[in-house]
């Protein structure tokens, strides 16, 4: 059992290009989140989402759509990717939200 | 200021060392706490949940200080295998039905052989 899985694990693309970073959980939590990871910041919210049809903009949006047609697919899109947006991604969810949060392991992404 | 910080570190400790994590937040109204642990490269990972009351898992020990919005992580005799990052993780409550984890930027632990 997977739990929350991510894809790709890696990525390389060019400035410009749309992303779309996959995220799939098979715990059927309400709660999914998406987060980067940078040097120097620690673990920033992109968007979260407490359940089908809900999202709501976390620290750092800017740049980045989410949908969430399915509980169980929360998928991030740059839609227009800039070399800022170089970082490791992580999806995470949770029953609740005042539950601790599951990760799954990670999307590296470069952006030339 | 931020609302959840921590020292970076990193620490360095020899093995059998006790080592101490500490962490300061903000929101008073915070409700629930957690450490996370990553390993380079990695994913986190839930390590602990930290209730009010204490809690102790093996060489593990949590502890909250809500008066003092303080936070620790105690590890009795480390291990190499204990080298990893050290997120603090608290519950903000911003009013109504809106909380947030919000994560520190973690702690560096290298527990040297």
């Amino acid at each position: 059992d997977a739990g929350i899985t991510q894809s790709p694990r890696y990525k390389i693309t060019e400035t410009g290009r749309q992303v779309t970073l996959m995220c799939h959980q098979t715990w059927s939590h309400s709660y999914m989140f998406w987060y980067r990871q940078d040097l120097g910041h620690g673990l920033r919210l992109i968007y979260y989402s407490a359940a089908a049809d809900i999202t709501d903009k976390g620290e750092v949006p800017d740049g980045y759509v989410v949908s969430r047609s399915k509980t169980e697919n929360f998928p991030l899109t740059l839609e227009s990717a800039t070399r800022s947006q170089t970082s490791v991604y992580f999806c995470a969810s949770s029953e609740d939200r005042r539950q601790p949060q599951h990760f799954g392991d990670g999307t590296r992404l470069s952006i030339l | 200021r931020k609302e959840v910080e921590q020292d970076p570190g990193p620490f360095n400790v020899p093995e059998g060392a006790t080592v101490a994590f500490n962490c300061t937040y903000s929101n008073s109204a915070s409700q629930s706490f957690f450490w996370y642990r990553q390993d380079c490269r990695k994913e986190p990972k839930l390590l602990m949940s930290v209730y009010s009351s204490g809690n102790e898992d093996g060489r593990f020990t949590a502890q909250v200080d809500k008066s003092s919005k303080y936070i620790s992580l105690f590890i009795r005799d480390s291990q190499p295998s204990d080298s990893a990052t050290y997120l603090c993780v608290v519950n903000m409550n911003y009013g109504g039905a809106t909380n947030k984890l919000i994560f520190g930027t973690g702690t560096l632990l290298a527990v040297q052989p």
